[in-house]
């Protein structure tokens, strides 16, 4: 079945402990993004990929890492999570990197730092 | 930098009844996409329906369509016959067509939470 992976889909941890949460798509798709999800803010997006070993800042990068090693995977890491990164996380992906193709999305990681 | 408007932030319709969702978007571009997404309790984000702007017949998928007046920026979604399964946090979405890693993103508007009442 093709789609796009997260895990974990839920995640309590402490300020300053570093953590990363997985992406991985079957498709084979190009373009891979992170959005975070906020409460009367919609969807912004944090990082996004454009193919293997290519990233670049979304909106919103400021306390986030990423990398992109290998086409399916790409891994949002939080070096030293803070309480306002408390969120909904939202990993996306299309099949080219041109505004054409549909983004997919996974089931979303719901993370809450204390 | 584009912005997307969802000016209710609730709606409720009774089952079988017709809803209107509204969306308003700010843009200097000529190509663009525009979407609804639909987020269940589940949190799963569903694509709805989609626009291209160049297209100026308005989208169809079964009940839901859509209202796409672009010399006004507006992409309303009406929901006909609404189900129960229609209840959700509806997300208007844009996409630019220029070329560029930035554009591809997918500029969120803040959702409008639809209940359909039995």
């Amino acid at each position: 079945e093709a789609q796009v992976t997260q895990n974990p889909r839920y995640l309590i941890t402490v300020t300053g402990k570093k953590l990363t949460v997985t992406c991985s798509q079957n498709m084979n798709h190009e373009y891979m993004s992170w959005y975070r999800q906020d409460p009367g803010l919609g969807l912004r997006q944090i990082y996004y990929s454009m193919n293997v070993e290519v990233t670049d800042k979304g909106d919103v990068p400021e306390g986030y890492k990423v990398s992109r090693k290998e086409k399916r995977n790409f891994p949002l890491i939080l070096e030293s999570p803070s309480p306002n990164q408390t969120s909904l996380y939202f990993c996306a992906s299309s099949l080219r990197a041109t505004s054409s193709y549909e983004q997919y999305f996974g089931p979303g990681t719901r993370l809450t730092v204390t | 930098a584009q912005t997307v408007t969802q000016s209710q932030p609730e709606m409720s319709v009774q089952e079988a009844e017709t809803v209107t969702l509204s969306c308003t978007y700010d843009t200097s571009e000529s190509d663009y996409y525009l979407f609804w997404y639909k987020q269940p309790p589940s949190r799963q984000m569903i694509l709805v329906i989609r626009q291209e702007a160049y297209k100026q017949q308005n989208a169809t998928e079964n009940r839901f369509s859509v209202n796409f007046q672009k010399a006004a920026k507006s992409f309303s979604l009406k929901i006909s016959d609404s189900q129960l399964g229609d209840a959700a946090m509806y997300f208007c979405a844009y996409r630019s067509a220029v070329s560029g890693g930035s554009n591809y993103k997918l500029t969120f508007g803040k959702g409008t939470l639809l209940t359909v009442n039995p």
